[in-house]
């Protein structure tokens, strides 16, 4: 069964702590997103990436970076976390010649205290 | 403007009855459609695609697109309690590798 795999289910962390959410995909996709999802505000897009090490900024980069070394691999960085980035993080993935939507991880719930 | 509008609900109907639920857009370059269902405290799952005018159906699910009038629905036959979730509208546009979402439509099936 394929999978979009996210490191942590719920995550606490300190204002000002830097913080690592992990996504892995064992799917050979190319397309690998981060959105985060708010009430009444519906997922929106941080970052996403089409290739190793590109990326493209979203509609709300402000606060984050990513890393992708690895094709399977792609890392959203808090830089340093505040509370407005209490949110659910949800990852996706998608091959490039395929138009079938995502795949989504099963989402890190964030708390920053 | 919201490039994706929903209706944010809640909407109710009775166990059978047929659920509509709609999305309009604001970006005539869209090209593809998709409905996903988010249970809650869970990541969406895909339920239903379309890219051209008109119905397809899968199942009990039927989704309707409109690319003149800008949106796209999303019809539910038979409903039953399991559909009870959130409904999402996202849409891509042109060569876009991302997609769009609406904020999404709560539907709870009653009993």
């Amino acid at each position: 069964d394929v999978k979009v795999t996210q490191s942590s289910r719920y995550l606490v962390k300190r204002t000002g702590e830097k913080v690592f959410l992990e996504c892995v995909q064992d799917m050979d996709h190319e397309n690998m997103f981060w959105y985060r999802q708010d009430p009444g505000l519906g997922l929106r897009l941080i970052y996403f990436s089409y290739d190793v090490k590109m990326k493209e900024k979203g509609d709300i980069p402000e606060g984050y970076s990513v890393s992708r070394e690895k094709k399977e691999r792609f890392s959203l960085i808090l830089e340093s976390a505040s509370t407005n980035q209490t949110s659910m993080y949800l990852c996706a993935s998608t091959r490039s010649t395929d138009n079938y939507g995502y795949t989504f991880g099963s989402g890190t719930r964030l708390t920053v205290v | 403007q919201k490039e994706v509008e929903q209706n944010s609900g809640p909407l109710s109907v009775p166990e059978g009855a047929i659920a509509s639920l709609n999305c309009t857009y604001s970006d005539r370059g869209s090209q593809s459609f998709f409905w996903y269902r988010q249970y809650s405290g869970k990541s969406p799952e895909l339920i239903m695609f379309i890219y051209s005018n008109g119905d397809k159906e899968d199942g009990r699910f039927t989704a309707q697109l409109n690319k003149a009038s800008q949106y796209v629905s999303l019809l539910i036959r038979d409903s039953q309690p399991s559909d009870s979730a959130t409904y999402l509208c996202a849409l891509r546009s042109g060569s876009a590798r991302q997609l769009t979402f609406g904020s999404g439509t709560q539907l709870t099936v009653l009993p």
